[in-house]
């Protein structure tokens, strides 16, 4: 079953603007990731925030955690074509072995 | 160092056939878990294993079943194959920590099922 549902399910956007993507989950958790994905191919890692943190930072990544809410938000500022991709939260409620539950991901059209 | 390396990429089963996916993880990691990603979903867990014992266990049938080898590669079988196994199979590794961490995906292998 899916965790965490990300919100919007698509977002189109111009290179250089903004783009947010929200995800809610529904347990308690240890940390909360998202990852990137390429046309159906592998996920790839983009950040990892924990239960006690509420922002982070990686680069033009921006990511907000507020457990009283059960809800995570992804901010990549000044997007560009290449930012074209699904992208998917993950809710990991083990400590020891990342058991991660999924969303269904927002794909993301950044045209040029 | 080389990433997860998974293989098949792709394949074709018919139904009732099984069949066997391989996983490498990088160098040094010693948990292997499995997802499997259907069209338009999120991956969902499938089984995680960590010095060679199973650790976690989605919500799926007794037809999938995987094992940890000594040099830490896994495999993952699928018996009695139905149109709806058809999906990207993923494996990850990772370094079990305390607090969390991230999962290293491979490529995936594309499964069909006719």
């Amino acid at each position: 079953s899916q965790q965490g549902e990300e919100d919007p399910q698509a977002l189109s956007i111009q290179e250089g603007e903004n783009a947010t993507m929200n995800c809610s989950y529904k347990t308690s958790i240890n940390n909360l990731q998202w990852y990137r994905q390429n046309s159906g191919r592998g996920l790839v890692h983009l950040i990892l925030i924990r239960s006690n943190e509420r922002e982070k930072h990686s680069g033009r990544l921006r990511v907000t955690l507020d457990t009283s809410k059960k809800s995570s938000s992804l901010l990549i500022t000044a997007s560009r074509a290449a930012d074209t991709a699904s992208y998917f939260c993950a809710t990991d409620r083990e400590t020891g072995y990342s058991t991660l539950t999924f969303g269904k991901g927002t794909m993301l059209l950044v045209s040029p | 160092d080389a990433g997860v390396t998974q293989s098949p990429t792709h394949l074709i089963k018919t139904r009732g056939q099984q069949v066997t996916l391989r996983c490498s993880p990088i160098s040094g990691h010693k948990s292997v878990s499995w997802y499997q990603q259907v069209l338009g979903q999120g991956p969902q867990f499938i089984f995680q294993y960590y010095e060679k014992e199973e650790r976690g266990r989605g919500n799926f049938p007794d037809r999938f079943s995987a094992r940890q080898f000594p040099n830490y590669s896994s495999e993952l079988n699928v018996n009695a194959l139905l149109l709806g196994d058809s999906a990207l199979y993923l494996c990850a590794s990772s370094r079990p920590s305390v607090q969390g961490g991230e999962l290293f995906f491979g490529e995936g292998s594309r499964l069909t099922v006719l």
